[in-house]
């Protein structure tokens, strides 16, 4: 793995209780992204940050903040937790001259 | 609206026979084409990439070939092996900045012994 935790791993929360995931590099990269993984979508694009402090809304971005307050930290949190955002999150980092971007071993969230 | 799709969400070869993974595009931005296989519990592995500038990338087992007139792109492993199953994306990503990502649905390869 290229350097990338995620944490935690697994998570089970209640309906309408914020959760923040946290994502953290040791690899010095510029770029930092949220994804979320779904039966039948694939990854889509939550939020990206270009870099400190710099973020920026994804494909499906409604219900989520994040947080880039390092450049080796990048936190997604949800604001009130919906059984919508069950799901896979995965934390990916790239670098501009580098083609491919590199994930996290993602985390699994139940809202219940 | 998909941008990426992958149209087959399952595909089972037999052991040592090329495995063909198929994806179609519709943004014509695109510049830069990658898949990514991923086993359960586990993030996605970058496998191969192409950019819209070439036709073929080879590595290994690995070819992917890409089509920019029908906009679509073809994964070959040959000789596929057990280890190859897993579900395998298609992914696309803009010129413009950020690098940022679009995926395909996925397709599961199974190769059975």
């Amino acid at each position: 793995d290229a350097g990338i935790t995620q944490s935690p791993r697994h998570k089970v929360t209640e309906t309408g209780t914020p959760v923040t995931l946290r994502c953290h590099q040791t690899e010095n990269h510029r770029y930092m992204y949220w994804y979320r993984q779904d039966p039948g979508h694939g990854l889509r694009l939550i939020h990206y940050s270009y870099g400190v402090k710099d973020t920026d809304k994804g494909e499906v971005s409604d219900g989520y903040s994040v947080s880039r307050s390092k450049t080796e930290d990048f936190l997604l949190t949800l604001e009130s937790a919906t059984s919508s955002q069950t799901s896979v999150y995965f934390c990916a980092i790239s670098e501009p001259d580098r083609e491919a971007a590199f994930f996290g071993q993602g985390t699994r969230l139940t809202v219940v | 609206d998909q941008q990426v799709k992958q149209n087959s969400p399952s595909l089972s070869v037999q052991e040592g026979r090329i495995s063909i993974l198929n994806c179609d595009y519709t943004n014509s931005m695109f510049d830069y084409f990658l898949w990514y296989k991923k086993y359960p519990a586990e993030g996605p592995t970058f496998l191969i990439s192409i950019s819209s500038i070439k036709d073929k990338n080879e590595d290994g087992r690995f070819t992917v070939f890409l089509n920019k007139s029908a906009k679509h792109l073809s994964l070959h492993i040959v000789p596929s092996q057990p280890g190859d199953s897993a579900v395998y994306f298609c992914a696309a990503r803009t010129i413009q900045g950020a690098q940022k990502l679009v995926f395909g649905q996925g397709t599961r390869l199974t190769i059975n012994p």
